[in-house]
Protein backbone atom coordinates (compact mmCIF):
# COMPACT_ATOMS: atom_id res chain seq x y z
CA UNK A 1 0.00 0.00 0.00
CA UNK A 2 2.13 3.01 -1.08
CA UNK A 3 -0.67 5.49 -0.18
CA UNK A 4 -0.17 8.85 -1.89
CA UNK A 5 2.04 8.95 -4.44
CA UNK A 6 3.90 12.13 -6.50
CA UNK A 7 5.84 12.67 -9.09
CA UNK A 8 8.14 14.98 -9.55
CA UNK A 9 9.72 15.58 -6.68
CA UNK A 10 11.37 18.33 -8.07
CA UNK A 11 11.00 20.79 -11.01
CA UNK A 12 12.38 23.73 -12.62
CA UNK A 13 10.20 25.56 -15.12
CA UNK A 14 10.59 28.68 -17.04
CA UNK A 15 8.07 31.19 -17.23
CA UNK A 16 5.64 30.14 -20.29
CA UNK A 17 6.00 26.43 -20.25
CA UNK A 18 3.63 23.97 -19.22
CA UNK A 19 3.67 20.90 -17.18
CA UNK A 20 1.96 18.14 -15.30
CA UNK A 21 2.06 17.02 -11.99
CA UNK A 22 1.22 13.71 -11.31
CA UNK A 23 -0.74 12.82 -7.80
CA UNK A 24 -2.20 8.65 -7.41
CA UNK A 25 -3.60 6.91 -4.48
CA UNK A 26 -4.24 3.43 -4.23
CA UNK A 27 -6.76 3.68 -1.10
CA UNK A 28 -9.51 3.76 -3.47
CA UNK A 29 -10.49 6.95 -1.90
CA UNK A 30 -12.91 9.22 -3.42
CA UNK A 31 -11.81 12.53 -2.11
CA UNK A 32 -8.76 14.26 -3.82
CA UNK A 33 -7.29 17.66 -3.67
CA UNK A 34 -4.16 19.78 -4.41
CA UNK A 35 -2.65 22.19 -2.22
CA UNK A 36 0.35 24.89 -2.61
CA UNK A 37 2.49 25.83 0.06
CA UNK A 38 3.85 29.16 0.47
CA UNK A 39 5.86 30.46 3.63
CA UNK A 40 3.54 32.49 5.68
CA UNK A 41 0.55 30.83 4.14
CA UNK A 42 -0.01 27.75 5.25
CA UNK A 43 -2.00 25.51 2.62
CA UNK A 44 -4.42 26.69 0.20
CA UNK A 45 -6.76 24.67 -1.52
CA UNK A 46 -5.78 24.92 -5.34
CA UNK A 47 -8.39 22.35 -7.02
CA UNK A 48 -10.36 19.36 -5.35
CA UNK A 49 -12.56 16.45 -6.72
CA UNK A 50 -15.10 14.09 -4.81
CA UNK A 51 -14.83 11.25 -7.46
CA UNK A 52 -14.02 10.34 -11.12
CA UNK A 53 -15.28 12.93 -13.66
CA UNK A 54 -16.49 15.42 -11.22
CA UNK A 55 -13.51 18.10 -10.17
CA UNK A 56 -14.33 22.01 -8.50
CA UNK A 57 -12.04 24.46 -7.86
CA UNK A 58 -10.43 25.84 -3.92
CA UNK A 59 -9.48 28.92 -3.23
CA UNK A 60 -6.39 29.68 -5.20
CA UNK A 61 -7.28 27.60 -9.11
CA UNK A 62 -6.39 30.48 -11.75
CA UNK A 63 -3.29 29.28 -13.56
CA UNK A 64 -4.17 25.31 -13.06
CA UNK A 65 -6.58 22.89 -14.46
CA UNK A 66 -7.23 19.15 -13.28
CA UNK A 67 -9.20 16.29 -14.37
CA UNK A 68 -10.54 12.95 -13.08
CA UNK A 69 -10.80 10.43 -15.32
CA UNK A 70 -10.07 7.47 -12.66
CA UNK A 71 -9.87 7.11 -8.91
CA UNK A 72 -6.87 6.87 -8.29
CA UNK A 73 -5.06 9.62 -10.42
CA UNK A 74 -5.65 13.49 -10.19
CA UNK A 75 -3.30 15.57 -12.52
CA UNK A 76 -2.46 18.55 -11.71
CA UNK A 77 -2.18 20.69 -15.49
CA UNK A 78 -0.14 24.41 -14.90
CA UNK A 79 -1.04 25.88 -18.43
CA UNK A 80 1.45 28.60 -18.52
CA UNK A 81 3.88 28.70 -15.80
CA UNK A 82 4.80 32.06 -14.07
CA UNK A 83 7.12 33.04 -11.36
CA UNK A 84 4.01 33.15 -8.72
CA UNK A 85 3.87 29.64 -8.77
CA UNK A 86 6.85 28.74 -7.46
CA UNK A 87 5.76 26.34 -4.23
CA UNK A 88 5.66 23.58 -2.98
CA UNK A 89 2.55 21.13 -4.00
CA UNK A 90 0.78 18.29 -2.27
CA UNK A 91 -1.68 16.06 -3.13
CA UNK A 92 -4.12 14.36 -0.24
CA UNK A 93 -7.08 12.18 -0.48
CA UNK A 94 -9.49 11.13 1.74
CA UNK A 95 -12.92 9.55 1.91
CA UNK A 96 -15.81 11.17 0.97
CA UNK A 97 -18.76 12.10 2.74
CA UNK A 98 -19.75 13.86 6.35
CA UNK A 99 -18.64 11.57 8.56
CA UNK A 100 -15.40 13.56 11.24
CA UNK A 101 -13.38 10.46 10.08
CA UNK A 102 -13.58 11.26 6.07
CA UNK A 103 -11.74 14.47 6.83
CA UNK A 104 -8.50 13.03 7.77
CA UNK A 105 -6.24 13.53 4.80
CA UNK A 106 -3.32 11.85 3.72
CA UNK A 107 -0.77 13.70 2.08
CA UNK A 108 1.89 13.01 -0.96
CA UNK A 109 5.52 13.87 -0.30
CA UNK A 110 5.00 16.68 -2.11
CA UNK A 111 6.45 18.71 -5.62
CA UNK A 112 9.16 21.28 -5.43
CA UNK A 113 8.17 23.37 -8.30
CA UNK A 114 10.59 26.88 -9.24
CA UNK A 115 9.41 29.19 -12.44
CA UNK A 116 12.05 31.29 -13.32
CA UNK B 1 -16.38 31.34 6.60
CA UNK B 2 -14.40 29.15 9.00
CA UNK B 3 -10.84 29.32 9.89
CA UNK B 4 -7.97 28.68 12.58
CA UNK B 5 -5.63 31.18 13.30
CA UNK B 6 -1.78 30.17 14.91
CA UNK B 7 -0.28 32.78 16.57
CA UNK B 8 3.46 31.50 17.54
CA UNK B 9 5.60 31.04 14.09
CA UNK B 10 7.75 29.29 16.34
CA UNK B 11 7.79 27.73 19.46
CA UNK B 12 11.24 26.28 21.28
CA UNK B 13 11.01 24.40 24.45
CA UNK B 14 13.85 22.65 25.94
CA UNK B 15 13.57 18.26 25.83
CA UNK B 16 11.66 17.01 28.65
CA UNK B 17 9.71 20.07 29.50
CA UNK B 18 6.43 20.62 28.67
CA UNK B 19 4.97 22.36 24.95
CA UNK B 20 2.39 23.91 23.63
CA UNK B 21 0.83 24.69 20.14
CA UNK B 22 -1.62 27.45 20.02
CA UNK B 23 -4.33 27.10 18.31
CA UNK B 24 -8.12 28.94 17.81
CA UNK B 25 -10.77 28.80 15.67
CA UNK B 26 -14.05 30.68 14.00
CA UNK B 27 -16.51 28.51 13.05
CA UNK B 28 -20.64 28.55 12.70
CA UNK B 29 -21.69 25.40 13.88
CA UNK B 30 -20.32 22.75 15.44
CA UNK B 31 -16.15 22.14 14.94
CA UNK B 32 -14.32 19.66 13.16
CA UNK B 33 -11.06 20.35 14.27
CA UNK B 34 -7.70 18.28 13.20
CA UNK B 35 -3.75 18.76 13.61
CA UNK B 36 -1.12 17.89 11.49
CA UNK B 37 2.63 17.45 11.86
CA UNK B 38 4.87 17.91 8.75
CA UNK B 39 8.50 17.09 8.77
CA UNK B 40 11.05 18.40 6.96
CA UNK B 41 10.93 17.43 2.93
CA UNK B 42 8.04 15.11 4.14
CA UNK B 43 4.39 15.60 3.29
CA UNK B 44 1.63 16.59 6.22
CA UNK B 45 0.57 13.92 8.43
CA UNK B 46 -2.76 13.75 10.97
CA UNK B 47 -2.16 13.36 14.40
CA UNK B 48 -5.66 13.91 16.00
CA UNK B 49 -8.92 15.33 15.46
CA UNK B 50 -11.93 16.68 17.86
CA UNK B 51 -15.12 16.12 16.81
CA UNK B 52 -17.46 15.87 20.06
CA UNK B 53 -17.27 14.61 24.06
CA UNK B 54 -13.75 14.24 25.68
CA UNK B 55 -12.55 18.19 25.54
CA UNK B 56 -8.78 16.36 25.85
CA UNK B 57 -8.24 14.13 22.93
CA UNK B 58 -5.18 12.09 22.24
CA UNK B 59 -3.31 11.73 19.00
CA UNK B 60 -0.43 10.04 17.63
CA UNK B 61 3.08 10.10 19.24
CA UNK B 62 2.19 10.90 22.81
CA UNK B 63 0.47 14.43 21.51
CA UNK B 64 -2.98 15.87 23.19
CA UNK B 65 -5.17 18.96 22.34
CA UNK B 66 -7.16 20.64 24.73
CA UNK B 67 -10.81 21.82 22.95
CA UNK B 68 -11.99 24.97 24.52
CA UNK B 69 -15.16 25.90 23.91
CA UNK B 70 -15.31 29.46 25.48
CA UNK B 71 -11.82 30.18 24.35
CA UNK B 72 -12.26 28.70 21.15
CA UNK B 73 -9.03 27.22 21.33
CA UNK B 74 -7.98 24.02 19.91
CA UNK B 75 -4.21 23.71 21.65
CA UNK B 76 -1.86 21.03 21.43
CA UNK B 77 0.20 19.82 24.10
CA UNK B 78 2.58 17.11 24.78
CA UNK B 79 4.17 16.56 28.76
CA UNK B 80 7.63 16.03 28.00
CA UNK B 81 9.34 17.55 24.40
CA UNK B 82 11.16 15.35 22.59
CA UNK B 83 14.20 16.66 19.60
CA UNK B 84 12.45 14.12 17.06
CA UNK B 85 8.92 16.35 17.64
CA UNK B 86 10.88 19.36 16.45
CA UNK B 87 8.63 19.75 12.74
CA UNK B 88 5.91 22.01 11.87
CA UNK B 89 2.53 22.25 12.84
CA UNK B 90 -0.98 23.31 11.52
CA UNK B 91 -4.34 23.70 12.93
CA UNK B 92 -7.14 22.75 10.90
CA UNK B 93 -10.80 23.00 10.69
CA UNK B 94 -13.56 21.38 8.41
CA UNK B 95 -14.59 24.09 6.76
CA UNK B 96 -18.34 24.21 4.25
CA UNK B 97 -18.80 27.19 3.86
CA UNK B 98 -18.55 28.41 -0.15
CA UNK B 99 -20.63 25.42 -1.45
CA UNK B 100 -18.06 22.56 -0.98
CA UNK B 101 -16.04 20.69 1.80
CA UNK B 102 -12.75 21.45 2.67
CA UNK B 103 -10.30 21.44 5.37
CA UNK B 104 -8.50 25.12 5.96
CA UNK B 105 -4.90 25.02 7.21
CA UNK B 106 -3.41 27.48 9.47
CA UNK B 107 -0.55 29.27 8.57
CA UNK B 108 1.89 26.84 10.92
CA UNK B 109 3.93 26.88 13.77
CA UNK B 110 7.47 25.49 13.39
CA UNK B 111 8.50 23.69 16.94
CA UNK B 112 11.88 23.80 18.09
CA UNK B 113 13.23 21.18 20.76
CA UNK B 114 16.32 21.96 22.29
CA UNK B 115 18.21 19.41 23.54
Amino acid sequence: NAGVTQTPKFQVLKTGQSMTLQCAQDMNHEYMSWYRQDPGMGLRLIHYSVGAGITDQGEVPNGYNVSRSTTEDFPLRLLSAAPSQTSVYFCASRLSGSLATSYEQYFGPGTRLTVT
Amino acid sequence: AQSVAQPEDQVNVAEGNPLTVKCTYSVSGNPYLFWYVQYPNRGLQFLLKYITGDNLVKGSYGFEAEFNKSQTSFHLKKPSALVSDSALYFCAVRDISGGYQKVTFGTGTKLQVIP
